[in-house]
């Protein structure tokens, strides 16, 4: 299963919204989970099984779709929301498959 | 909680061997299967291989056979065999817990450079 993500760079403004986008290249009903990677860092689960915040993550980030077409939204930017995000497919479980993911970068 | 913390990287030439462990903390370490995810410099995340709980083994195709992962129980570390090593293959190397869920563990990476 190939995951694809656009755009591969976002500009946007703190307190703008960004909306990336994540598309399967199969079905993968609902198994699809959104991390944000900052510099030097591991990734954090952000978004699991496509719609479900993950512990401690803030209101602002959501995520939605099912079956191949998947997006997160960042309601309102935060200077630490600044950062790389990777959806990741786990229908294939145990077989993971990441996305290229998206830079969401300071306009 | 649980940590995860990997070592064994390192700088290697090509074709030789390395291999990383990853010792566990915080859970059971036999109940769980555990992964290992690779990042190139300046690239995106890349799924390596699984090893369930019972010591059945999964492997991203494009690796070849080169790679061989598996684990101590009594110990509570996870390895990583990389043979045949090439420059491609420079990378950080984490291990994680994906569980489904809120369960879901990262290392903090071993950074493994392929080099002559």
């Amino acid at each position: 299963i190939v995951l694809t993500q656009s755009p591969a760079t976002l500009s946007v403004s703190p307190g703008g919204r960004a909306t990336l986008s994540c598309r399967a290249s199969q079905s993968i009903s609902s198994y699809l989970n959104w991390y944000q990677q900052k510099p030097g860092q591991a990734p954090r689960l952000l978004i699991y099984e496509a719609s479900n915040r993950a512990t401690g993550i803030p209101a602002r980030f959501s995520g939605s779709g099912s079956g191949t077409d998947f997006t997160l939204t960042i309601s309102s930017l935060e200077p630490e929301d600044f950062a790389v995000y990777y959806c990741q497919q786990r229908s294939s479980w145990p077989l993971l498959t990441f996305g290229p993911g998206t830079k969401v970068e300071i306009k | 909680q649980v940590q995860l913390v990997e070592s064994g990287g390192g700088v290697v030439q090509p074709g030789r061997s390395l291999r990383l462990s990853c010792t566990a903390s915080g859970f059971t370490f036999s109940s769980y299967g555990l992964h290992w995810v690779r990042q190139a410099p300046g690239k995106g995340l890349e799924w390596v291989a699984v090893i369930s709980n019972d010591g059945r083994q999964k492997y991203n195709e494009d690796l070849k056979g080169r790679f061989t992962v598996s684990r101590d129980n009594a110990k509570n570390t996870l390895y990583l065999q990389m043979d045949s090593l090439r420059i491609e293959d420079t990378a950080v190397y984490y291990c994680a817990n994906f569980q489904g869920g809120n369960f879901d563990y990262w290392g903090q990476g071993t950074l493994v450079i392929v080099s002559s």
